[in-house]
């Protein structure tokens, strides 16, 4: 089964200044999809990022960016000039046909 | 366009009753997926549904179950509530089974 680990709890960034979160996941499959979710404070999961397993070359959503190493089974997102708003639980997931698997969180709080 | 919707928002229930929540999808999305999502953790895979057929089946015990209709809207029944089903239930709709799924506000069980 698919396990997606995500190793910080909790971190921390200075308004402006960039943040990378880590994730790892475990999988045999070759072909799959991987996503980074934010989930503000009550509020609903919003869709960051999208990186199919197929492609090599990166996935970037204007301030967001993922360093995918598809041997390695590793899938960072690097924000870059974070902003107060940026401050939400980020969920990395995997999802391979019609099953989805999330990783533990990692909250992040950007401060001012 | 409306995103995900979901009712209700919020519902308090006793042990061993039953809950019925709803999901309407992205106009035009045709899969609807369920999950749950227990306090300090990631969402759940429970079920997703494509086309009206049930697509995948997380490890989730009989009394939960699931239906699509016509409309591709959806529902989730949980029988014989125990108080651990207290959690965030999120509904997700997705183009097809292999896309992009994007996520409604939730319905927040209470179990007493």
């Amino acid at each position: 089964a698919q396990t997606v680990t995500q190793s910080q709890p909790e971190m921390s960034v200075q308004e402006a200044e960039t943040v990378t979160l880590s994730c790892t996941y475990d999988t045999s499959e070759n072909n799959y999809y991987l996503f980074w979710y934010k989930q503000p404070p009550s509020r609903q999961m919003i869709l960051v990022i999208r990186q199919e397993a197929y492609k090599q070359q990166n996935a970037t959503e204007n301030r967001f960016s993922v360093n995918f190493q598809k041997a390695a089974k590793s899938f960072s997102l690097k924000i870059s000039d974070s902003q107060l708003g940026d401050t939400a639980m980020y969920f990395c997931a995997f999802m391979k046909q019609a099953d989805m698997r999330f990783g533990a969180g990692t909250r992040l709080t950007v401060k001012p | 366009d409306a995103g995900v919707t979901q009712s209700p928002t919020h519902l308090i229930k006793t042990r061993g009753q039953q809950v019925t929540l709803r999901c309407s999808p992205i106009s035009g999305h045709k899969s609807v997926s369920w999950y749950q999502q227990v306090l300090g953790q990631g969402p759940q895979f429970i079920f997703q549904y494509y086309e009206k057929e049930e697509r995948g089946r997380g490890n989730f015990p009989d009394r939960f179950s699931a239906r699509q209709f016509p409309n591709y809207s959806s529902e989730l029944n949980v029988n014989a509530l125990l108080l651990g089903d207290s959690a965030l239930y999120l509904c997700a709709s997705s183009l097809a089974w292999e896309e992009t799924q994007y996520f409604g506000p939730g319905t927040r069980l209470l179990v007493l």
